[in-house]
């Protein structure tokens, strides 16, 4: 059973483009948080999606970012405008369940860098 | 979720027990205490977690302390490969995320 798989893993965009980034969860895993870290800081929750509904968005900056995880294919992290505040590793998590006991898997993280 | 207070940073000599410390004073009687690591560069993985009792598995133990408000990840013998941050966590019934606070970077030393 393959872990949660993030892509790309390093992404590297100039100011006011658009990056997308991808995160495929555990195979029967239909919950999926969001994660960004800026350097040298811990992790700071964004989103928390299932199956094509976004549950909890209260990390996610109101402007620019936005979050999907369709019914078919992986979860997509969009960030329009980009601006270099943006530069930071952004990992994502998926669960098989939602509840205070439930592990959280992580992938590797997407390097955003932003020029 | 409520908040918690880590060192920033501790040393082991290797093959050592390590004891990391966590405050978490307004803790709730439904928060779980969970605990996850974070080698570089990599995303963080679980480590262990629980409620009320002492908790063992493969990896660590965790000692929570009789009123909860606070407790210690256990290492038994600290290898090279256990150097990372170390996060403790509080979840409770209705959180639908983790709070990592910026944790305890272990270093181990040869």
């Amino acid at each position: 059973n393959a872990g949660v798989m993030q892509n790309p893993r390093h992404l590297v965009r100039r100011r006011g483009q658009e990056a997308r980034l991808r995160c495929s969860p555990m195979k029967g895993h239909s919950h999926v948080y969001w994660y960004r870290q800026l350097p040298e800081e811990g992790l700071k929750f964004m989103v928390y999606l299932q199956k094509e509904n976004i549950i909890d968005e209260s990390g996610m900056p109101k402007e620019r970012f936005s979050a999907e995880f369709p019914k078919e294919g992986p979860s997509i992290l969009r960030i329009q405008q980009v601006v270099r505040g943006d530069s930071a590793a952004y990992f994502c998590a998926s669960s098989p369940h939602r509840g205070p006991t439930d592990t959280q898997y992580f992938g590797p993280g997407t390097r955003l860098t932003v020029l | 979720d409520a908040k918690t207070t880590q060192p920033n940073s501790m040393e082991s000599n290797e093959e050592e027990p390590v004891h990391l410390p966590c405050n978490h004073s307004t803790i709730s009687g439904t928060d779980y205490i969970h605990w996850y690591r974070q080698l570089p560069s990599q995303g963080p993985e679980y480590v262990i977690h629980g409620l009320t009792s002492n908790v063992n598995n493969r990896m660590a133990s965790l000692a929570i302390a009789e009123d909860r408000k606070s407790s210690t990840l256990i290492l038994h013998r600290a290898t090279l490969r256990d150097a990372a941050v170390y996060y403790c966590i509080l979840r409770d019934v209705t959180g639908n995320q983790f709070y990592f606070g910026t944790g305890t970077s272990l270093t181990v030393i040869p």
